[in-house]
């Protein structure tokens, strides 16, 4: 079975600090995958992708995630965090679905950034 | 403008009502998905359709029937509302993508839907 797992509820972090919000998966053939936020009473918004290519994806606001095959990771990471990066972070893969893809999210993780 | 919308952003109903939600989405997308989301923020694909054709039926009470016009607009209408329908149901589009899975989703704000 095709699957995503977030093993953090909340990170925590203090502004200025780097932060990592984690991400394994578990899917077969090439793994697709996508990080979204999701901030208070919004939907969610994309802020990058993997496909193919370099193992390092720049997205927005800073944010950057590497894929890591042999670990079946694509951990989310920022050097510098900020009070508004606080939101909801999910992970998410790509997964067949008989002739159409589908995307499976990961539970969420709570990033909350102190003053 | 906004890329997605939905309306209303907020439905408080009773059990045994039947409503709908509308979702526009002005991206010029062909693909547009429904998307479930508890009170625990687990957030669960329910449907998806491509060139207002389903693609993506998960396994979904009958009574949430989906309905695409037109390639911009996907609706969802839910009938027999029951207390576990309460959650937030998010609107999303790509690119055609529906058969590669390698484009991102764009949301709209959502619905809170409430059924007393």
């Amino acid at each position: 079975a095709q699957s995503v797992a977030q093993p953090e509820d909340q990170v925590n972090v203090a502004e200025g600090n780097p932060l990592t919000v984690k991400c394994t998966y578990s899917v077969s053939g090439n793994p697709y995958l996508f990080w979204y936020v999701q901030y208070p009473n919004r939907g969610l918004q994309f802020l990058l992708k993997y496909i193919t290519g370099d193992n390092l994806v720049k997205g927005s606001y800073g944010f950057e995630a590497e894929f890591n095959k042999s670990q079946t990771s694509f951990h989310l990471k920022k050097p510098s965090a900020l009070v508004s990066d606080s939101a909801l972070y999910f992970c998410a893969v790509r997964s067949l679905y008989s002739s159409a893809s589908k995307i499976i999210f990961g539970s969420g993780t709570r990033l909350s950034i102190r003053p | 403008d906004t890329a997605v919308s939905q309306t209303p952003k907020y439905l408080v109903t009773q059990m045994g009502n039947d409503k709908s939600i509308k979702c526009e989405q002005n991206l010029g997308h062909d693909t547009m998905y429904w998307y479930k989301q508890d009170s625990k923020k687990f957030l669960k694909i329910m449907f998806s359709y491509n060139n207002k054709e389903l693609i993506i039926n998960e396994t979904v009470p009958n009574r949430f029937s989906p309905k695409s016009p037109d390639k911009a607009h996907l609706n969802l209408h839910i009938n027999s509302l029951e207390l576990g329908d309460s959650a937030v149901y998010f609107c999303a589009s790509s690119r055609t993508s529906a058969r590669t899975g390698t484009y991102e989703q764009y949301f709209g704000p959502g619905t809170r839907l409430t059924v007393t």
